[in-house]
């Protein structure tokens, strides 16, 4: 059963436009968020993590966290062709340092 | 420079031989991982290492095997590989045990024929 459901599976936007990616676990023992971006043939890096209820941004990325509901959603402003890439999400209980990966949305910026 | 390091790259191999992969972290990282990846991207935990014991080991086949000297090297061995092991493999390592990001190393892709 996977424990990290990921939405949309694929996404287009134009270049300059807003992608809204979404996460959700099926594990209430979640505590954690991270987001991770990979491009074609290389490995995944971190973008954000997010632990605590509320909204987190980093330059033109933005997180929000919903403990309640175990939804985390990440959103990127002014999207530019170098966005385009799969986006995981991934979960982890506290204490525990494995992590469940949702399968991606793949995203593509168009010029 | 800091880094994972996997090696080799690439793998073509046919059904039922040894192969090994091996993975080195130069960051200091007391907990490494194997993942692999499948033709969809999906990402799944092989094989969690904190200070060479064992912590994680999820339900994989038992021709698969982790091997560690040290905590800054862990290397995978599959023993008689199968076409469903046809995969890219990440390994990938963190500060610590619990709660802390990890770094992925570029991944071997295997090619089982």
């Amino acid at each position: 059963q996977q424990k990290v459901q990921q939405s949309p599976e694929s996404l287009i936007v134009p270049e300059g436009g807003m992608a809204s990616l979404n996460c959700t676990s099926s594990d209430r023992n979640v505590d954690y968020f991270w987001w991770y971006r990979q491009h074609s043939g290389k490995s995944p890096k971190m973008l954000m993590s997010i632990f605590s209820n509320g909204e987190k941004e980093e330059g033109r990325f933005t997180v929000h966290l919903n403990k309640a509901s175990l939804h985390t959603s990440l959103h990127i402003r002014d999207s530019q062709p170098s966005d385009s890439a799969l986006y995981l999400c991934a979960a982890s209980r506290a204490g525990y340092q494995n992590f469940y990966f949702g399968k991606g949305t793949s995203l593509t910026v168009i010029p | 420079e800091t880094a994972v390091f996997q090696t080799p790259n690439y793998h073509v191999t046919q059904v039922g031989n040894e192969v090994s992969f091996n993975c080195k972290q130069t960051l200091g990282h007391d907990t490494m991982y194997w993942y692999k990846q499948d033709s969809k991207k999906l990402l799944k935990i092989m094989f969690s290492y904190n200070n060479k014991q064992l912590i994680v080991n999820e339900t994989v086949p038992r021709r698969f095997s982790p091997q560690s000297s040290d905590k800054a090297h862990l290397n995978l061995r599959i023993k008689s590989v199968e076409p469903e092991d046809s995969a890219v493999y990440l390994c990938a390592s963190s500060l610590t045990a619990s709660n802390s990001d990890y770094t992925f190393g570029s991944g071997t892709r295997l090619l089982v024929i």
